[in-house]
């Protein structure tokens, strides 16, 4: 069956780097017309759309976060990995990693919590 | 960039329908498929419709899209409320596929 599992760091301090990595199993990306995205959710907020990559390599950012995301992926791992550069409080959010096989987000992982704090 | 704009919490009876709505920014509703996903507190997001008006198996029948282009909005029904259903419901859409939009997310109270 399809799993996602979002890891990476509990806490960050302002200004870091944040790296997250998405493990999956039960699909391969490499896989005509598929993709993974990551999504976040601030406590008590909206779900807002971050980046995707696709089977193809192709890649796409939000236009407000674009000038601090990378998003990239390794096939034979089964893992795709988002870095978030030149974190701030407001960035303290649920991240989560979402598969994507047609034109909907049909498989999500838990959700791993990021505080960004001094 | 759109924004889809949803009400802040709609609230109904159990065994009555509800009617959760998505309006559209800039650019046609009808332009791009939209989709719903119902998130329980502490739980990650599950569609409940796709492509508009389309459900997941397991999603039932209950739940329903749709779509007014002299609104530019969209809209969830939700009929025959169950207690189960009370949760936080979002619709997202997209722009060219390389910008994917939620809107602000609807809290449902099935009192």
């Amino acid at each position: 069956q399809v799993t996602l599992r979002e890891s990476g760091p509990a806490l960050v301090k302002p200004t870091q780097t944040l790296t997250l990595t998405c493990s999956f199993s039960g699909f391969l990306l490499s896989r005509s017309g598929m993709s993974v995205n990551w999504i976040r959710q601030p406590p008590g907020k909206a779900l807002e759309w971050l980046a995707r990559i696709d089977w193809d390599y192709d890649k796409y950012y939000s236009t407000s976060l674009k000038t601090r995301l990378t998003i990239s992926k390794d096939t034979s791992k089964n893992q795709v990995v988002l870095t978030m550069a030149r974190m701030d409080p407001v960035d303290t959010a649920t991240y989560y990693c979402a598969r994507m096989a047609t034109t909907y987000f049909d498989y999500w992982g838990q959700g791993t919590l990021v505080t960004v704090s001094s | 960039n759109f924004m889809l704009t949803q009400p802040h919490s709609v609230s109904e009876s159990p065994g009555k329908t509800v009617i959760i709505s998505c309006t559209r920014s800039s650019g046609s509703i009808a332009s791009n498929y939209v989709q719903w996903y119902q998130q329980r507190p502490g739980s990650a997001p599950t569609v409940v419709i796709y492509d508009t008006n389309e459900r997941p198996s397991g999603v039932p029948d209950r739940f329903s899209g749709s779509i007014d282009s002299s609104s530019n909005s969209a809209s969830l029904t939700i009929s025959g409320l169950k207690t189960e259903d009370e949760a936080d419901y979002y619709c997202q859409s997209y722009d060219s596929i390389t910008s994917w939009v939620f809107g602000g997310g609807t809290k449902l109270t099935v009192l």
